[in-house]
């Protein structure tokens, strides 16, 4: 597989399950990213990983927990989420210094119900 | 103020057509800028980077004018195809002028071509 590969694609979750996001990249960069995208929104930051270590947390709501446990694999755990949570969310990948960019997942839409 | 803006649109617009987004930032530490395309329902994908010169890549051309914070992309001869959602992005240099490695994402400007 290349670039970056994000599961499931789709996730309906009740507001007291508990689910997580995978992310992985093939493409040897040393910084991911969470990014949250609502309707009519932009992109929002939530979470960046250097070399497997956060970096920065964007005033993120606990319920949402990132787990980076090498420089290839980031996920996104969530728990008692609230409906408004619901969401396209991307995970990218980048050198360090993303002077080229980013390359994003295809993203997993999630609908909290 | 908003850290990037951009005109939201939408802009309808003929094949054929040339048709022109703009894009304003506001940190004026910011060291590297990128047009992205986002189609819908789909993750952004990098259209081009922007060059203090300028640069073009086909029928694009994006342009930046640093002294205004002011970046630029211009479509020539509109396909049906490049109907998407145009982001501008900037990537901001702190003061000890290491990259924060994240990218600041404008809201994006709606295109449509249609026939």
């Amino acid at each position: 597989e290349t670039g970056v590969t994000q599961t499931p694609r789709h996730l309906v979750m009740g507001m007291t399950n508990k689910k997580s996001l995978k992310c992985e990249q093939h493409l040897g960069h040393n910084a991911m990213y969470w990014y949250k995208q609502s309707a009519k929104k932009p992109l929002e930051l939530m979470f960046v990983y250097n070399f497997k270590e956060q970096t920065e947390n964007n005033s993120v709501p606990s319920r949402f927990s990132p787990e980076c446990p090498n420089s290839s694999h980031l996920f996104l755990h969530l728990h008692t989420l609230q409906p408004e949570d619901s969401a396209l969310y991307l995970c990218a990948s980048s050198q360090v210094h993303p002077d080229g960019g980013y390359t994003f997942g295809s993203g997993t839409r999630l609908t909290v119900v | 103020r908003k850290e990037v803006e951009q005109d939201p649109g939408p802009f309808n617009v003929p094949e054929g057509a040339t048709v022109a987004f703009n894009c304003t930032y506001s940190n004026s530490a910011s060291q590297s800028f990128f047009w992205y395309r986002q189609d819908c329902r789909k993750e952004p994908k990098l259209l081009m980077s922007v060059y203090s010169s300028g640069n073009e890549d086909g029928r694009f051309t994006a342009q930046l004018n640093r002294a205004s914070q002011y970046i630029s992309l211009l479509i020539r001869d509109s396909k049906l195809s490049d109907s998407a959602t145009y982001l501008c992005v900037v990537n901001s240099r702190n003061a000890g002028g290491t990259s924060y490695g994240k990218l600041t994402f404008g809201q994006g400007t709606i295109l449509t071509v249609h026939p």
